[in-house]
């Protein structure tokens, strides 16, 4: 099974600021065949369920906001929130979808400073 | 209105059953993977099974092989988990979700029904 570590557990950051969370895959998930990595983002509000934020590790789902930017390739990930809103305080997850098991990351939980 | 809802949750002992539902609505059902996720209390996210679009094909996680059967009607819009041999270590909220695969991201998820497995 691929294993997702996602770092920090949790960040706080003062409104307005960057926020930067981290996930690794304990093996690549970019298929070479179509140079696609296989990962996506998700945003967990408290007593909600989850929703996707990023695919194929840099496209946003419709309706997310810009503010929202996903990077990286190969086993390493980031999410970026370039600008924190009060709204964005949430658990986020990473998740590869390169090979079954689907497999996420254990989460970061974001909050204001 | 495009959503899942799930039901079907409760209170089992443990070496129990239970079986829950997940009434899609507002899209083509049939033209999709669905899965069921959990997420055990204070804890993150586990993908434990997931079905091809005509029910043909199953995946399951290593931790519920032989004890659970992910089904599907597509003529109802319905998908279902069937829990046998509950542990536990099932105690999570179960999440119904679109796969936007084969096996892929999720892009549409149900509330969650709860099961909590406790003598």
């Amino acid at each position: 099974d691929i294993v997702m570590t996602q770092s920090p557990d949790s960040l706080a950051v003062s409104l307005g600021e960057r926020a930067t969370i981290n996930c690794k895959s304990s093996q690549s998930v970019l298929y070479s065949s179509n140079n696609k990595d296989y990962l996506a983002w998700y945003q967990q509000k408290p007593g909600q369920p989850p929703e996707l934020l990023i695919y194929w590790a840099s496209t946003r789902e419709s309706g997310v906001p810009d503010r929202f930017s996903g990077s990286g390739s190969g086993t390493d990930f980031t999410l970026t929130i370039s600008s924190l809103q009060a709204e964005d305080v949430a658990v986020y997850y990473c998740q590869q979808y390169y090979s079954p098991p689907l497999t996420f990351g254990g989460g970061t939980k974001v909050e204001i400073k | 209105e495009v959503q899942l809802v799930e039901s079907g949750g409760g209170l089992v002992q443990p070496g129990g059953s239970l079986r829950l539902s997940c009434a899609a609505s507002g899209f083509t059902f049939s033209s999709y993977w669905m899965s069921w996720v959990r997420q055990a209390p204070g804890k993150g996210l586990e993908c434990v099974a997931n079905i091809w679009q005509d029910g043909s094909e199953k995946y399951y996680v290593d931790s519920v092989k032989g004890r659970f059967t992910i089904s599907r009607d597509n003529a109802k819009n319905s998908l279902y988990l069937q829990m046998n041999s509950l542990r536990a270590e099932d105690t999570a909220v179960y999440y119904c979700a679109r796969d936007r695969g084969p096996q892929g991201y999720f892009d549409l998820w149900g509330r969650g029904t709860l099961v909590t497995v406790s003598s």
